[in-house]
């Protein structure tokens, strides 16, 4: 069984169009994550959830809307796509937000996004 | 501020030969470490952590790496390198809900 899981895995898309990305984890983790990283392969975070609650929104522009139905669950939802969104988005889960085996992070498989 | 510097952006071993991957941390606490390995389209698979206790920490695939707070370093060594180690590594600390991670370090093995 897949731990955490993005869908889709790859996307492909036009300038000025909107798509979501899903992220679902099976651990019964109360946080999830988003993080993108770059043609550099930089990773940075986008967003941090807590019990469905947002708690990090790490500067991301507005046309980037987090939605998370329950705990299991937090999609990616991107509005206006521009060339610059283009980039791996990694979902990840962990038990907790503070102490020890709390915060260990588990990663989704990524979604690879090109906007042309 | 909290930050994660890998100094190394490549690395070329040749396959049996010992490796050491650099990572050097800035925080204020004690810090949570982590190393993971990312595969080349995959996603980061978690290596081995450290919240306390013993400085040298094993973890998957034979790797292990030694905490030292006086020289603020987390490096991961593996002693005889596989032709299948050829990924993309990266040392995160645990921040205020997020890892903050450093550019990574990409390893190639030569056969």
């Amino acid at each position: 069984d897949t731990a955490v899981s993005q869908t889709p895995k790859y996307l492909v898309t036009q300038m000025g169009n909107d798509k979501s990305i899903k992220c679902e984890q099976n651990l019964g983790h109360d946080t999830m994550y988003w993080y993108k990283q770059d043609s550099k392969k930089f990773l940075k975070i986008m967003f941090s959830y807590n019990n469905k609650e947002l708690i990090i929104n790490e500067t991301v522009p507005n046309r980037f809307s987090p939605k998370s139905p329950d705990k299991a669950h937090l999609n990616l939802h991107i509005n206006s796509l521009e060339l610059g969104d283009s980039a791996v988005y990694f979902c990840a889960s962990s038990p907790g937000t503070s102490g020890r085996d709390q915060e260990t992070q588990y990663f989704g498989p990524g979604t690879r996004l090109l906007v042309l | 501020a909290q930050s994660v510097t890998q100094p190394d952006i490549h690395i070329t071993v040749s396959e049996g030969a010992s490796l050491e991957l650099r990572c050097n941390y800035s925080y204020g606490a004690t810090p949570y470490l982590f190393w993971y390995v990312q595969s080349p389209g995959q996603g980061l698979q978690l290596l081995l952590k450290y919240f306390s206790g013993d400085t040298l920490v094993q973890g998957i695939k034979g790797f292990e790496a030694e905490f030292k707070r006086s020289q603020s370093s987390f490096n991961l060594r593996k002693p005889s390198v596989h032709w299948s180690d050829a990924a993309e590594y990266f040392c995160a600390v645990s921040g205020t809900y997020k890892y903050i991670f450093g550019t990574g370090t990409r390893l190639k093995v030569l056969a």
